[in-house]
């Protein structure tokens, strides 16, 4: 069975504090390890997707990083707007999302 | 803009009392997905849809109902809603290429 854990469930960082969420994974054929943003009372938003250990993606202040075992994403001097709660979600050979509990990150100023 | 749209945002319920929540959308996806969200957990898939075909994941109860009559649009049936399914529902999509899933913006069902 396919399964993902996020940790830490919270963290809580001061403006332009970077650190590391985490994603550790089981996974039957890995298809894809994607990371989704999402703020309070909405639906996740679509961040990346990693398909090989060893690829990495970018985007602003956010860097994905995959291994066989587990993903990264790693927040360069976040800001409060970064403020959410991440999920990870693998998708292997059943074809589903297996999501995550997510990180819930708050950025004070 | 492409997206896909839920309806209603906020839906109050009583217990028992069946109710529909609706997912449109604009992608042209062939697959639809529905998803359950309790206060801290992950997603929870309940059903998918690969164009009509119905995929129903073992454990969704059978008060949980699907209907796709189109391509752009999707109905999630609660036929008896109780205390245990006031949840936020989401509704996703996913093109041929499967890399990844959009997702609507969710309905939070209260249930009195």
């Amino acid at each position: 069975e396919d399964q993902v854990t996020q940790s830490p469930e919270a963290l809580r960082l001061q403006e332009g504090e970077s650190s590391s969420l985490n994603c550790s994974y089981t996974v039957s054929g890995l298809r894809g390890l994607f990371w989704y943003r999402q703020d309070p009372g909405k639906g996740p938003e679509f961040l990346f997707t990693l398909y090989s250990a060893g690829e990495e993606k970018e985007k602003e202040r956010l860097k994905a990083t995959l291994t066989k075992k587990e993903s990264f994403l790693h927040i360069t001097a976040p800001k409060p707007e970064d403020s959410a709660t991440y999920l990870c979600a693998v998708k292997g050979g059943s074809e589903k999302l297996v999501f995550g509990k997510g990180t819930k990150l708050t950025v004070n100023p | 803009d492409a997206m896909v749209i839920q309806n209603p945002r906020y839906q109050v319920t009583q217990f028992g009392k069946p109710v529909t929540l609706s997912c449109s959308q604009t992608l042209n996806h062939n697959v639809m997905y529905w998803y359950q969200q309790k206060s801290s957990q992950a997603p929870k898939l309940l059903f998918h849809y690969y164009d009509k075909d119905f995929n129903n994941e073992a454990d969704t109860p059978d008060n949980f109902q699907s209907r796709r009559p189109n391509t752009s649009f999707c109905f999630l049936d609660i036929r008896s809603p109780g205390l245990g399914d006031a949840a936020m529902y989401l509704c996703a999509t996913e093109g041929l290429a499967g890399n990844e899933q959009f997702f609507g913006p969710g309905t939070r069902l209260t249930v009195l």
